[in-house]
């Protein structure tokens, strides 16, 4: 079956552009996570869903990052007014098991690498 | 911030040696988990262990966990070229909803 996928896997920006970064999890998975991960390092939490209801944004880094996943399925990251620290590659995971109870494994997609020029 | 250190950052190997990495958190865990992440793409779960678990095998992967001293190894034996990438820790807390990552060991195994 297909696995979690993301677009684009590429995307260069110039310093002050808005973009946007696409996750389709696996269906039927109710939970999905954003993680960023900055070269050399392990992957760090930005915010999480349960179906369409946005759980947890305490990883976001600033007020430049949004992320909805309005019918529960795919979701979008949006980042506004990029600077040249958000370079990095970002991951999306989902899971069939809600979260809450402790969290079990979580399939990853190939991640989106973003160059901030 | 990760939660989670790692060591060694780096480990070379031949073919065949058994591969020893470690990890070390901070906080209160439900669990313990290990991915793999071959270059330029994403995590794959290798093996969970659960805070009640000592020690868990699959296949060639060994895990230990001892939560007295918040910390677990991961041992693969006989090593394959294909075993080739960076390998992380994650632990999940109670009632929360992610992954709390570590910073990531390099294993490269020379054929």
């Amino acid at each position: 079956g297909a696995g979690v996928s993301q677009s684009p896997r590429y995307k260069v920006a110039k310093r002050g552009q808005d973009v946007a970064l696409r996750c389709d999890p696996i269906s039927g998975h109710v939970s999905l996570f954003w993680y960023q991960q900055a070269l050399g390092q392990g992957p760090e939490f930005l915010t999480y869903f349960q179906n369409e209801a946005q759980l947890d944004k305490s990883g976001l880094p600033s007020d430049r990052f949004f992320a909805e996943r309005p019918e529960g399925s795919v979701s979008t990251l949006k980042i506004q007014r990029t600077q040249q620290e958000d370079s990095a590659v970002y991951l999306c995971a989902s899971s069939d098991r809600l979260a809450g109870g402790g969290v079990d494994e979580q399939f990853f997609g190939p991640g989106t690498r973003l160059t901030v020029l | 911030s990760q939660q989670g250190e790692e060591d060694p950052q780096a480990l070379s190997i031949q073919e065949g040696e058994n591969a020893t990495m470690n990890c070390s958190y901070k906080t209160s865990i439900n669990n313990l988990q290990w991915y793999r992440q071959n270059s330029g793409r994403g995590l794959v779960h290798l093996i969970l262990i659960r805070s009640n678990e000592r020690e868990k095998h699959s296949g060639r992967l060994r895990v230990t966990l001892d939560t007295s001293k918040k910390s677990s190894s991961l041992l693969i034996t006989a090593s394959r070229a294909a075993d080739t990438a960076s390998y992380f820790c994650a632990t999940a807390a109670y009632n929360t909803d992610k992954l709390i990552f570590g910073t990531g060991t390099r294993l490269q195994v020379f054929p």
